[in-house]
């Protein structure tokens, strides 16, 4: 099992260029989510979804979007890149909710200049 | 949000015990405790996780205050492999997803 994929593992972008960010696992969880790190910093919920279909926003959503059509794959669209952006991004899956572990991805950089 | 505080970072030797705290003192009695770890350049890992009682697993173990406002991550023989960013964090279930809050964390050093 390869749990969970992200790609692509760097990226630079100019201001104002699009993007999307995939994320796969194969783990058939129900929960994935997607967050960014900042140098030196924690990790921020970006959104999440709880299954195929239902989306819902974290705590930084402005500026991205996310789809969720299928079990495996939760897409991160960047629309209008600005240099805010540049950070790391990881996608993280859980079986279900409440206290149960989540599994993280290993991160895209993402560099706009 | 409940939030934790630790320190920005530690040290120990190698094949001692290291014990990182953390403060979480606005916790409600509904909040689980996990710990997770970022080795350097990788996504985050869980490592344990607690809600009253001590818990041991096969990374760590976890000792929860009796007031729950504290708790500490114990590694009982620490190796170079457990250099890490460490993460004490309350979890917040928001329609039953998972709504992790993380801080600065605890950056662990290991001395050879």
């Amino acid at each position: 099992n390869a749990g969970v994929t992200q790609t692509p593992k760097f990226r630079i972008l100019k201001i104002g260029q699009s993007m999307t960010l995939q994320c796969t696992q194969d783990m058939n969880h129900n929960y994935m989510y997607w967050y960014r790190q900042d140098p030196g910093m924690g990790l921020k919920l970006i959104y999440y979804s709880v299954g195929a279909g239902i989306t819902d926003k974290g705590e930084v959503p402005n500026g991205y979007n996310v789809s969720r059509s299928t079990t495996e794959d939760f897409p991160l669209r960047l629309e209008l890149a600005a240099p805010s952006q540049t950070s790391v991004y990881f996608c993280a899956t859980q079986r279900s909710g409440g206290k149960e572990t989540q599994y993280f991805g290993p991160g895209t950089r993402l560099l706009v200049l | 949000d409940a939030k934790t505080t630790q320190p920005n970072s530690m040290e120990s030797n190698e094949e001692e015990p290291v014990h990182l705290p953390c403060n979480h003192s606005t916790i409600s009695g509904t909040d689980y405790i996990h710990w997770y770890r970022q080795l350097p350049s990788q996504g985050p890992e869980y490592v344990i996780h607690g809600l009253t009682s001590n818990v041991n697993n096969r990374m760590a173990s976890l000792a929860i205050a009796e007031d729950r406002k504290s708790s500490t991550l114990i590694l009982h023989r620490a190796t170079l492999r457990d250099a890490a960013v460490y993460y004490c964090i309350l979890i917040s279930i928001i329609q039953g997803a998972q709504k992790l809050v993380f801080g600065q964390g605890t950056r662990l050093t290991i001395n050879p």
